[in-house]
């Protein structure tokens, strides 16, 4: 059962333009939603993260919406640029009960930003 | 701080050889937890660790093992390899129960041929 996805598999957008990716999860009981940058070769590091109780935030050009009568969340990349390429992960986790701050992944993102 | 630290980077291995994946962390923290990376699947939980002496199944268990006899290192250990064992494995550690950020290491590709 695949509690978090993401779409779309791939994403071509042109220097300058927005792009937007989109989560969405199944377990209500998810309270944190991070968003993961993974450049080739590396590991995932964190770029934003946003709790229920807000609606969006925020960082620089980073932006999450999050829908939570929905169960969806989605991240914002304004005045994309070419060092954006990268594969961007979604996820979402608990902070209490069963399965406890483990992270549950969607199946990423590959951005491409063309000049 | 080196952060989190994997070894090796890559390794081949043969059907039925056996190997530990090296993990260390330098900041401290009580929470690691070790991941498979498989192509266009996302990370899968494979086992996690709250602490020295504490560890327990994630999502995907089945052939490997790990142990937490220090806060600072997390080996996971491959018995038997098989090719579905052939991924990318990252390692990641989070300084406690009320924090949230998990901080990965650069990871390891192993190839089981």
């Amino acid at each position: 059962q695949q509690q978090v996805k993401q779409s779309p598999q791939s994403l071509i957008v042109q220097k300058g333009g927005i792009s937007i990716i989109n989560c969405a999860y199944e377990n209500t009981a998810f309270d944190y939603f991070p968003w993961y940058q993974q450049f080739p070769g590396k590991g995932p590091a964190l770029l934003i993260a946003i709790r229920p109780d807000v609606s969006e935030k925020k960082e620089g050009r980073f932006t999450i919406s999050f829908n939570k009568s929905a169960k969806q969340f989605s991240l914002h990349i304004m005045d994309s640029q070419p060092g954006d390429s990268a594969t961007y992960f979604c996820a979402a986790s608990r902070r209490s009960g069963a399965g406890s701050y483990q992270l549950t992944f969607g199946k990423g993102t590959k951005l491409s930003v063309i000049p | 701080n080196a952060g989190v630290t994997q070894t090796p980077k890559f390794r081949i291995l043969k059907i039925g050889q056996s190997m530990t994946l090296q993990c260390a962390q330098d900041m401290n923290h009580n929470y690691m937890y070790w991941y498979r990376q498989d192509p266009g699947m996302g990370l899968k939980l494979i086992y996690y660790s709250v602490g020295a002496g504490i560890t327990d199944k994630g999502e995907v268990p089945n052939g490997y093992n790990v142990s937490r006899s220090t806060t600072e290192d997390f080996p996971l250990r491959l018995e038997l390899a098989a090719p579905s064992q052939t991924s990318v494995y990252f390692c990641a550690s989070k300084e406690g129960q009320h924090t949230d950020t998990q901080y990965f290491g650069p990871g390891t590709r192993l190839t089981v041929l």
